[in-house]
C-alpha cells in the first residue's frame, strides 16, 4: 500500500526558501502513471494546487506562485521535493504531497494524500 | 482559471437524513474531470469521487455524485455520524486544478 510522508522544517523566516520532501513508500514513484503534487492548505481555509511533476521530470506549476515555484524528483530515493522562494507569512499553511492517478489519459483525481506537515514563516 | 462555488457553506443535518451538496463552476469542466473530497479535522482529504460520478476505493455507495458542464451534485443517501466533516470539490480539467471553498457538514 502507497503512502507518503512530507518532511522539512516547521519553521522558515520571510524571505528565505521553504524546501520539503515527500518520501514514496509501498510503491515505485518511477513506476508510470501517477503525477505526484504538491497541495497547500491555510490555516482554517480551503485548498490550493501547488504544482505537480511526473517521473520523468516534468512538472507543471499553478500560474499564481510559479515564478517562486520548484518542483524535483529523485527517484533513487523515492522522493519528489518543493522549494517555494521568497516566502512570506501569506505561505503560511499546511503542505500535503499528493498522488494523482491517471489511466490512459484520464486522471482519477488526488487518491492518496500525506498527513500534511505545518510550515510557519515567521521571524 | 476555472473558481469553484460550494453551496451551501454550512448545512446542518441529523443522521440517517439525506445531505445533498453543490459545486458551481465558473466555466465548464472539461470532460467531467471534477472530485469530490471529505475532509475531518486534523486529517488529510479523501477522495470520494472522481469523474463526477465514479466512486473512489472502498467509499460506500451511500455516496454518489452527478453532473456536468458547470453543475454538479454530491448526495449522501442517509448520513452516518462519521461522514459529518467539510467536503470539497476540485476540478482537474484545466490548468490549474482548483478546489471549492468547503461545504461543512454538521450534526443538528
Amino acid at each position: 500500500q502507497v503512502q507518503l510522508q512530507e518532511s522539512g522544517p516547521g519553521l522558515v523566516k520571510p524571505s528565505q526558501t521553504l524546501s520539503l520532501t515527500c518520501t514514496v513508500s509501498g510503491g515505485s514513484l518511477s513506476s508510470g502513471g501517477y503525477y505526484w503534487s504538491w497541495i497547500r492548505q491555510h490555516p482554517g481555509k480551503g485548498l490550493e494546487w501547488i504544482g505537480y511533476i511526473y517521473y520523468s521530470g516534468s512538472t507543471y506549476s499553478n500560474p499564481s506562485l510559479e515564478s517562486r515555484v520548484t518542483i524535483s524528483v529523485d527517484t533513487s530515493k523515492n522522493q519528489f521535493s518543493l522549494k517555494l522562494s521568497s516566502v512570506t507569512a501569506a505561505d503560511t499553511a499546511v503542505y500535503y504531497c499528493a498522488r494523482e492517478e491517471a489511466v490512459a489519459g484520464t486522471s482519477l483525481g488526488f487518491d492518496i494524500w500525506g498527513q500534511g506537515t505545518m510550515v510557519t514563516v515567521s521571524s | 482559471e476555472i473558481v469553484l462555488t460550494q453551496s451551501p457553506g454550512t448545512l446542518s443535518l441529523s443522521p440517517g437524513e439525506r445531505a445533498t451538496l453543490s459545486c458551481r463552476a465558473s466555466q465548464s469542466v472539461s470532460s467531467g474531470y471534477l472530485a469530490w473530497y471529505q475532509q475531518k479535522p486534523g486529517q488529510a482529504p479523501r477522495l470520494l469521487i472522481y469523474g463526477a460520478s465514479s466512486r473512489a476505493t472502498g467509499i460506500p455507495d451511500r455516496f454518489s455524485g452527478s453532473g456536468s458542464g458547470t453543475d454538479f451534485t454530491l448526495t449522501i443517501s442517509r448520513l452516518e455520524p462519521e461522514d459529518f466533516a467539510v467536503y470539497y470539490c476540485q476540478q482537474y480539467g484545466s490548468s490549474p486544478y482548483t478546489f471549492g471553498q468547503g461545504t461543512k457538514l454538521e450534526i443538528k
